[in-house]
């Protein structure tokens, strides 16, 4: 019964691979959400999409591309890893644009 | 720029104590302002949402005050117990809406 699932929960990479991370919520929300918490514990919004639709795209390398074939999934590709990208990473969904969001249980991704 | 602040790093309080978490914040006002609960290993979850015209809200134990003229909301856990320990987040709505922007945190601790 999982709200908001990511897949996988660890990813361990060496620099300069490619690597993507699934999300999906089963909530019906129409806004999705991809925020990077780095080592300070500070979470940060990368990304946000409404109904498939991208409305939010903070100042984040090209590197990271996100796609959402529908509105219940919400899924992050990076390219060219880099040591930097070492974080968690946490996908998010709400009903309302901005308000209450609904966390899934974060990608821990170490670039070695 | 908007900037949200949560005063304390870490919090250390006696079990059955009133824990009382502070979130500043300037440059703008927000309609709402929200409370997450993180435990170590997972993502951020919903405590309470309280808007600009709210001054108070209350969930059980929960209490959330929000000051739009002192620009702060205080978080108040009373009688703590020590699976109250945990990081609480504090997060804005953005002044351009769609998002919202989450404070540091604070690592509260309940000792027995």
């Amino acid at each position: 019964d999982t709200a908001v699932s990511q897949t996988p929960k660890y990813l361990v990479t060496q620099m300069g691979n490619d690597k993507s991370i699934k999300c999906e919520q089963n909530l019906g929300h129409d806004t999705m959400y991809w925020y990077k918490q780095d080592s300070k514990k500070f979470l940060k919004i990368m990304f946000s999409y409404n109904n498939k639709e991208l409305i939010i795209n903070e100042t984040v390398p090209n590197r990271f591309s996100p796609k959402s074939p529908d509105k219940a999934h919400l899924n992050l590709h990076i390219n060219s890893l880099e040591l930097g990208d070492s974080a968690v990473y946490f996908c998010a969904s709400s009903q309302v644009k901005g308000e209450t969001q609904y966390f899934g249980p974060g990608t821990r991704l170490l670039v070695l | 720029s908007q900037k949200i602040e949560q005063n304390s790093e870490a919090l250390n309080i006696q079990e059955g104590k009133t824990a009382t978490l502070t979130c500043n914040y300037t440059n703008y006002s927000p309609a709402y302002l929200q409370w997450y609960r993180q435990d170590p290993g997972r993502g951020p979850v919903f405590l309470l949402l309280i808007r600009e015209n709210e001054k108070e809200k209350r969930k059980e134990r929960l209490k959330v005050t929000f000051d739009t003229t002192l620009k702060q909301s205080l978080f108040h856990i009373t009688a703590s117990q020590p699976a109250d320990s945990a990081t609480y987040l504090c997060a804005l709505e953005a002044s351009s809406a769609s998002k919202i922007i989450f404070g540091s945190g604070t690592r509260l601790s309940i000792r027995p």
